[in-house]
């Protein structure tokens, strides 16, 4: 079946620090993945896709390759700020699916401290 | 762009009581919304689909008597917990389609503490 797997927060870092956030999915097919964040008190919001391997989905500073070798879709960003404390999720889309939802991963919550 | 109001936020309730949660789509047509329930550390799981003016389809395991969904208007569903219990206690997210982008759409999450 389609899941997907996210390393467990929280997640701790300075301002100005590197973040990974690593995304690894099992799916079917050529399925279009996703990050979506979540701030607090605030719904999902769509952070950055990417629909075909080797893909680059960026916003925002974040950035996630598709990379269908590994099957993953890490998020990144340089340099990170208070205002990006927040709880991120990965999530895809299978293939062909039609009105299928997304499937999404526990969720990575990221605390930027200054 | 789009917004998708959930309320309430949070809710406590006894058990034994029933719950509503409404999902409205507020500048757009939403035929199809989506229902999700999150337990504390784990994914979020879809319960149930809900097209406008058709009966829900329901994700294996969850119970259709247990948790109601009515979509009468392209622009509200709601979610009923009936006879609520603490297994129940959760948050709920639902999600809306807006069909003009293709794109989805979340609310805020109500989280539900049964006592």
């Amino acid at each position: 079946g389609n899941s997907v797997t996210q390393m467990e927060g929280p997640v701790t870092l300075s301002e100005e620090a590197f973040l990974t956030i690593n995304c690894t999915y099992t799916a079917t097919g050529y399925p279009s993945l996703f990050w979506y964040v979540q701030y607090p008190g605030e719904g999902l919001q769509l952070l950055l896709k990417a629909t075909k391997a080797d893909d680059k989905g960026s916003n925002k500073g974040f950035e996630a390759t598709y990379r269908k070798e590994t099957t993953s879709f890490h998020l990144e960003k340089g340099s990170v700020q208070v205002s990006d404390s927040a709880v991120y999720f990965c999530a895809l889309t299978p293939w062909n699916s039609g009105n299928t939802p997304l499937v999404f991963g526990k969720g990575t919550r990221l605390s930027v401290i200054a | 762009g789009a917004v998708v109001s959930q309320h309430p936020s949070w809710v406590i309730c006894k058990s034994g009581t029933s719950v509503k949660i409404e999902c409205r789509s507020l500048d757009f047509q939403a035929t199809t919304m989506f229902w999700y329930r999150q337990f504390p550390k784990q994914s979020l799981m879809l319960m149930a689909t809900s097209n406008e003016g058709s009966k829900a389809t329901y994700e294996q395991g969850v119970e259709k008597d247990k948790f109601l969904i009515n979509h009468a208007s392209l622009t509200l569903s709601t979610l009923t917990v009936t006879s609520a219990h603490p297994e129940d206690s959760s948050f709920y997210i639902c999600s809306a389609r807006d069909h003009r982008e293709e794109k989805l759409f979340f609310g805020s999450g109500t989280q539900l503490s049964v006592l």
